[in-house]
């Protein structure tokens, strides 16, 4: 069965510190891959994604993902975080193709202070 | 516009009875989901659905009851047999089974009392 397992459940950070988030899947197969964030008092929202191709991916608001697959990994960075950044950052896999569903991590929340 | 809808924001109930959570779609999206939310815990899928009138149970299905009669609504049923019902309840959407990028609610938060 998948599985995915985030490294850190609280993150405390000051401004400008670089922030590197842990996630880990476990599942043989091709898997597609998921970063969202929930901010305060707002819902889900995705933050960048991979399919396929370059395994490093862009995403919103600086964000930036590496897809390593002999590690089944794909970790999140921000070489600069600001005080908006305050959220909750979830890893979430599902296997490409066939009938699959979307499983997530336990989160990691992130505190950044001013 | 275009998004999910979940209703109510809030809701209350006693011990013992059943509740139906709404979860309405107008992206056209094919596959719906159900999570439960509790701290420290992320995600949990209670139920998915990836095409009208036909549903998979997730990993923690125990105690909940859906139904997919209409492409555009997933509503979730949280029976007296759920021991712990008190959570925060999200739905997501995706465009296929294929593309699972899940377009999310804001969420009902129950209350069982």
């Amino acid at each position: 069965a998948q599985s995915v397992s985030q490294h850190n459940h609280h993150v405390i950070l000051s401004e400008a510190a670089s922030l590197e988030l842990g996630c880990n899947y476990s599942y043989g197969g091709t898997v597609n891959l998921f970063w969202y964030v929930q901010y305060p008092g707002q819902h889900l929202q995705l933050l960048l994604k991979y399919f396929s191709g370059d395994p490093l991916v862009k995403g919103i608001k600086g964000f930036e993902a590496e897809f390593i697959k002999s590690k089944f990994s794909f970790n999140l960075r921000k070489p600069s975080v600001q005080w908006s950044d305050t959220a909750e950052y979830f890893c979430a896999v599902t296997a490409s193709g066939g009938y699959n569903k979307l499983i997530f991590g336990a989160g990691t929340r992130l505190a950044v202070h001013p | 516009d275009g998004g999910i809808t979940q209703s109510p924001k809030y809701l209350f109930r006693k011990e013992g009875q059943n509740v139906t959570l709404s979860c309405e779609q107008n992206l056209n999206h094919d596959a719906m989901y159900w999570y439960r939310q509790d701290p420290g815990q992320g995600l949990r899928l209670i139920y998915y659905s990836q095409i009208v009138n036909d549903f998979q149970k997730g990993d923690i299905a125990e105690g909940y009851s859906v139904s997919r009669e209409k492409k555009e609504s997933f509503p979730l049923t949280v029976t007296s047999a759920q021991k712990n019902p008190t959570a925060f309840y999200l739905c997501a959407s995706s465009i296929d089974k294929w593309n699972t990028e899940a377009f999310f609610g804001q969420g009902t938060r129950l209350t069982v009392v």
